[in-house]
């Protein structure tokens, strides 16, 4: 079975810190990808990567980056986390292709005070 | 660009009940289509797929048609139980990498 896991399943932060979300997958996934999820929104890419240290911006990039230095590991970094930035973080990887199913992580959800 | 809509939820129904989830999407080429489940605290999981036009997906009494014609995916199931409880999700890939999301609809099961 695809294991996605990711750092924390709860965290709270306060407003201005550094805040890092980190997901490991284990089946060799090329392609990886950061996720936020709002009640009535879906779920809305940040981030994507489709190769060691390649990266490409999703649909709300702002205010986030990321960092893959190996192909089993992709994190999310907050550089100075704000309020509206608490949601839940969601990672997943896959294989490429077609179809490319997805397997997600159990989700982070982060609490910025 | 391309889009999914899903009917709004919450969805409650009786079990045993009759289960459909509307899932419309607009896209320029031939994506591929998913429905996608989340039970409570945890993330995402396939419950099925489709690649082509008149393909069905079926996976634990779930099933789900490919309609070109209509742009539908429908998402069906004849007797729901109460362990179906969870939001629903149905999205399409078209293109390298991109997937493009519903919003989502919670379904609640009733014994």
């Amino acid at each position: 079975d695809v294991k996605v896991t990711q750092s924390s399943r709860y965290l709270v932060k306060r407003t201005g810190e550094k805040v890092f979300l980190e997901c490991v997958q284990d089946m060799d996934h090329e392609n990886m990808f950061w996720y936020r999820q709002d009640p009535g929104l879906g779920l809305r890419l940040i981030y994507f990567s489709y190769d060691v240290k390649m990266k490409e911006k999703g649909d709300i990039p702002e205010g986030y980056s990321v960092s893959r230095e190996k192909k089993e590991r992709f994190s999310l970094i907050l550089e100075s986390a704000s309020t509206n930035q608490t949601s839940m973080y969601l990672c997943a990887s896959g294989r490429g292709g077609r179809p490319d199913t997805q397997y997600f992580g159990p989700g982070t959800r982060l609490t910025v005070l | 660009g391309d889009s999914v809509t899903q009917m709004e939820g919450p969805v409650t129904l009786s079990e045993e009940a009759f289960l459909t989830i509307n899932c419309t999407y607009t896209a320029t080429g031939y994506p591929s289509l998913f429905w996608y489940v989340q039970y409570p605290g945890e993330g995402l999981q396939l419950l099925l797929k489709a690649t082509k036009a008149d393909d069905k997906g079926s996976n634990k009494g779930f099933e789900a048609t490919y309609r070109k014609e209509t742009t539908s995916f429908h998402l069906e199931k004849g007797s729901v139980q109460v362990s179906d409880s969870a939001v629903y999700f149905c999205a399409l890939k078209e293109g390298t990498y991109k997937y493009i999301f519903g919003t989502g609809t919670r379904l609640k099961v009733l014994a």
